[in-house]
């Protein structure tokens, strides 16, 4: 069974300060899918990344970056000189090799960028 | 390219009345779509794979009979609530994948919100 945990919540940060959003998934699967989301109050999801499991080069996008990580089943993610449109709630995903099999998503972590 | 529509957007139905939500590929052909809900202030659950052509395949616990789904054509997909009850409102979210490509993404739509009084 696959498996996403995201055990924050909620975060509040002020504007121009860096977070990380913490993301641990369980897999038996080798080749694996993990992805980022962010769902803003519109309720519509906006992809941000894949990445696949053979692949732990860290990314950067601009202010985004992520840090994958398999020794520790996690896939973290980064938002340096937050900002209010960063405001939303954010979920790390699975699916099994092929990508476009099924999610599992994680519980999501609302992040409030604060002025 | 790969944008996906939902209508309606928002609905609210009463009690015991069925509800019917599309789910359209507008820019390609979907060979598989997927429907999701979510609750407030929780995360995604995949109710059912839905493929064109072919019966949809439901998650565990999510009930065939109530939950009908319709993947008539590769740009479209249906979902019916039937006998709706208020713990069906929710948020329902599709999403399909593209024909044809060994995509990696789903291409999400924009949600459905379902308001059963």
């Amino acid at each position: 069974a696959q498996k996403v945990t995201q055990a924050q919540t909620e975060i509040s940060v002020v504007e121009k300060e860096d977070v990380t959003l913490d993301c641990v998934y369980e897999t038996r699967d080798t080749t694996y899918y993990l992805f980022w989301y962010k769902q803003p109050p519109s309720g519509e999801l906006v992809f941000l990344i894949r990445r696949n499991s053979f692949d732990e080069q860290n990314e950067i996008s601009g202010r985004y970056s992520w840090n994958f990580q398999k020794s520790t089943s996690s896939f973290n993610f980064t938002i340096t000189a937050s900002q209010v449109v960063d405001s939303a709630v954010y979920f790390c995903a699975l699916s099994r090799g092929g990508g476009g099999n099924k999610l599992t998503f994680g519980t999501g972590t609302q992040l409030k960028v604060e002025l | 390219g790969a944008v996906v529509s939902q209508h309606p957007s928002w609905v609210i139905c009463k009690s015991g009345t069925s509800v019917k939500i599309e789910c359209r590929s507008l820019d390609f052909q979907a060979t598989t779509m997927f429907w999701y809900r979510q609750f407030p202030k929780q995360s995604l659950m995949l109710m059912a794979t839905s493929n064109e052509g072919s019966k949809a395949t439901y998650e565990q616990g999510v009930e065939k009979d109530k939950f009908l789904i319709n993947h008539a054509s590769l740009t479209l997909s249906t979902l019916t609530v039937t006998s709706a009850h208020p713990e069906d409102s929710s948020f329902y979210i599709c999403s399909a994948r593209k024909y044809g490509q060994d995509s990696y993404e789903q291409y999400f739509g924009p949600g459905t919100r379902l308001t059963v009084t």
